[in-house]
């Protein structure tokens, strides 16, 4: 069974202090590895694409990594806007697009 | 900036009145996807389409949600009669086939 476990559920920084976010998954053949990022009362906010083992991709202060078994999301030097839910999606190969979603990771960044 | 619309953005009922939600996916995109979140069980997918075709409606309770594109620009998904076990937030999310997804701002729905 296709399966998405993020950890850790919350993660509290200061603002400056770097972390990392990981999505650990099982998967019947890869498509590709999604980001979203989740502010409350507002729908998944779209991130990254990965598609393969030693891919990487950055966007301002947040940068995606994979391996064949979990993807990080990077967030150096983080600032209070980052604070957020990151999700992690897989989607598989033959599954028509379907995302199969991780619960989250809380982001909460203190000035 | 083209985005995906979802109307109403909150709804309260009362346990077994009906619910529609509509969607307007973002112009071009043919695949749709409808997705309940949860505290409980986070995102969850019930059921999408391409091109209008439904290809998967397998996590949707099929005796009382129902799903449909009557056109390219709308999609609906329907719950009769509601149950206060559906009080959660409904997502349509649209893309191209097995691409990135774009999602709306959501539906918040509450059945008393």
């Amino acid at each position: 069974e296709d399966q998405v476990t993020q950890s850790p559920e919350a993660l509290r920084l200061q603002e400056g202090e770097s972390s990392s976010l990981n999505c650990s998954y099982t998967v019947s053949g890869l498509r590709g590895l999604f980001w979203y990022r989740q502010d409350p009362g507002k729908g998944p906010e779209f991130l990254f694409t990965l598609y393969s083992a030693g891919e990487e991709k950055e966007k301002e202060r947040l940068k995606a990594t994979l391996t064949k078994k979990e993807s990080f999301l990077h967030i150096t030097a983080p600032k209070p806007e980052d604070s957020a839910t990151y999700l992690c999606a897989v989607q598989a190969n033959n599954q028509g697009g379907k995302l199969i979603f991780g619960q989250g990771t809380e982001l909460s960044v203190k000035p | 900036d083209a985005r995906v619309t979802q109307t109403p953005r909150h709804k309260v009922t009362e346990m077994g009145q009906e619910v529609t939600m509509r969607c307007q996916p973002i112009l071009g995109h043919n695949t749709v996807f409808w997705y309940r979140q949860t505290m409980m069980q986070g995102l969850e997918l019930l059921a999408y389409f391409r091109n209008r075709a439904p290809l998967d409606d397998s996590g949707m309770p099929k005796d009382r949600f129902s799903a449909e594109m009557p056109d390219a620009t709308l999609a609906t998904l329907k719950i009769q009669p509601s149950e206060p076990r559906d009080s959660a937030v409904y997502f349509c999310a649209s893309g191209p086939p097995a691409d990135t997804q774009y999602f709306g701002p959501g539906t918040r729905l509450t059945v008393l």
